[in-house]
């Protein structure tokens, strides 16, 4: 069976400062999706970006970078120049196809101090 | 606006009262799923619909129900709610694969 983990429940950081969440997953399929959410304290689930197996390069959307290693089955997020609207929780997930079940893990609460 | 609506956003009823989420999308997506959300242990899939009347369990399905008698709609039943179906609910729905889901606001559920 597929699982993620999260191995940080908590992380802190500065504004303008960069963090990296990790996230490692453990599957026998070589086609999937990696995703990573944000929910803030207003709980909205909010896809931040988002990963094809596939795909050797790493994604990128403005602030938000990934390093994905295949090998490794590692999929961590970097967030550069934080900012205080980055505080919330982060949730990666693993998914086969749509339809089916996102696998989450069980988070990362990432705080950001001024 | 794209979106997936889901009401009500607080519910709060009593062992044994049948209640119903309702969740709708505007975005035509065939995908639909529902999720629970509970302290430590992230988000698990109660069940999906890949179509109209297209439905399957997902990882935690015991105690719920579900219908997709159109495209847009995919209610979550509880047919006799129990406290530890106190929960945070998400509806979610998706286009294909690899482009993830759209979540609902959610709805935050006790049972007393």
């Amino acid at each position: 069976a597929q699982t993620v983990t999260q191995s940080q429940p908590e992380m802190s950081v500065q504004e303008a400062e960069t963090v990296t969440l990790s996230c490692t997953y453990d599957t026998s399929e070589s086609d999937y999706y990696l995703f990573w959410y944000k929910q803030p304290p207003s709980r909205q689930m909010i896809l931040v970006i988002r990963q094809e197996a596939y795909k050797q390069q790493n994604a990128t959307e403005n602030r938000f970078s990934v390093n994905f290693q295949k090998a490794a089955k590692s999929f961590s997020l970097k967030i550069s120049d934080s900012q205080l609207g980055d505080a919330a929780m982060y949730f990666c997930a693993y998914g086969l196809q749509a339809g089916t079940a996102l696998i989450f893990g069980k988070g990362t609460t990432l705080s950001v101090s001024s | 606006e794209a979106q997936v609506t889901q009401n009500p956003r607080y519910l709060i009823t009593v062992t044994g009262k049948k209640l119903t989420v309702t969740c709708s999308q505007n975005m035509n997506h065939e995908y639909m799923s529902w999720y629970r959300q509970d302290p430590g242990l992230g988000l698990r899939q109660i069940y999906y619909s890949m179509n109209v009347e297209v439905t399957d369990k997902g990882d935690v399905p015991e105690g719920y129900k579900v219908s997709r008698k159109e495209k847009r709609n995919f209610p979550l039943i509880l047919e006799s709610p129990s406290p530890n179906q106190t929960s945070l609910y998400f509806c979610a729905s998706s286009l294909n694969r690899g482009h993830g889901y759209t979540f609902g606001s959610g709805t935050r559920l006790t049972v007393v």
